[in-house]
């Protein structure tokens, strides 16, 4: 099945750095969300991003809807230790198909 | 408010087997979609019910199967279980057809030998 290019795709950061990662697709989305998942648990969703170009923060975590509505991006910034873990994009369209389609990840490690 | 619950967490069968997993999403969600995510993997679109009624699948073969029941509990089928099915099953409920918000379920892991 189709999956979303998320880059990187594992990442090592220091503590208090800020990270950044991006999702990019071959198609239109008009709806974006981003889930972190922890090992051996389902994902957990952080952001959702519902216009082209919408800025979106939840605490630490700033998300953006890309204006092609074929990409988006996730800012963490102040990183700390719970913040590891894989995180995932994932696009959706309302419709008949309706489903959320997911990027490869991005692992994240925080080192103290 | 609970959850999406998933069960078993963990299952293990043998090659040739049946395996069934069962969720229950969130009081008040009518949607129930299952993913599959291979050991290190993505997730893998499977199957979308809503309102008791198949809606979407992904590309699996015939032997991966569902349904949902009238309380909209789920329950996901795999028949003639091969080595490559061991992954983590997933299901998450949205509130209604059309909804993006997903929430997920801890996970049934399936091993098979």
């Amino acid at each position: 099945g189709q999956q979303l290019n998320q880059s990187p795709q594992s990442m090592f950061i220091q503590e208090g750095e800020d990270v950044s990662m991006n999702c990019t697709s071959s198609s239109i989305f008009n709806t974006w969300l981003w889930y972190k998942q922890d090992p051996g648990e389902g994902p957990v969703l952080l952001i959702a991003l519902y216009k082209a170009g919408e800025l979106t923060s939840n605490g630490r975590l700033t998300a953006q809807f890309g204006i092609t509505r074929k990409d988006s991006f996730l800012n963490i910034s102040a990183s700390i230790p719970s913040d590891v873990g894989i995180y995932f994009c994932a696009g959706f369209n309302t419709g008949t198909a309706s489903k959320l389609t997911f990027g490869t990840g991005t692992r994240l490690q925080v080192t103290l | 408010e609970a959850g999406v619950t998933q069960s078993p967490t963990h299952l293990i069968k043998t090659r040739g087997q049946q395996a069934t997993l069962r969720c229950s999403p969130i009081s008040g969600h009518t949607s129930v979609y299952w993913y599959q995510q291979a050991l290190g993997l993505g997730l893998q679109f499977l199957l979308w019910y809503d309102e008791g009624e198949e809606r979407n699948r992904g590309n699996f073969p015939p032997r991966f199967s569902g349904r949902q029941f009238p309380n909209y509990s789920s329950e996901l089928n795999v028949n003639a279980l091969e080595l490559e099915d061991s992954a983590l099953y997933l299901c998450a409920s949205t509130l209604e057809q059309g909804r993006a918000e997903a929430f997920f379920g801890q996970g049934t892991r399936l091993t098979v030998v």
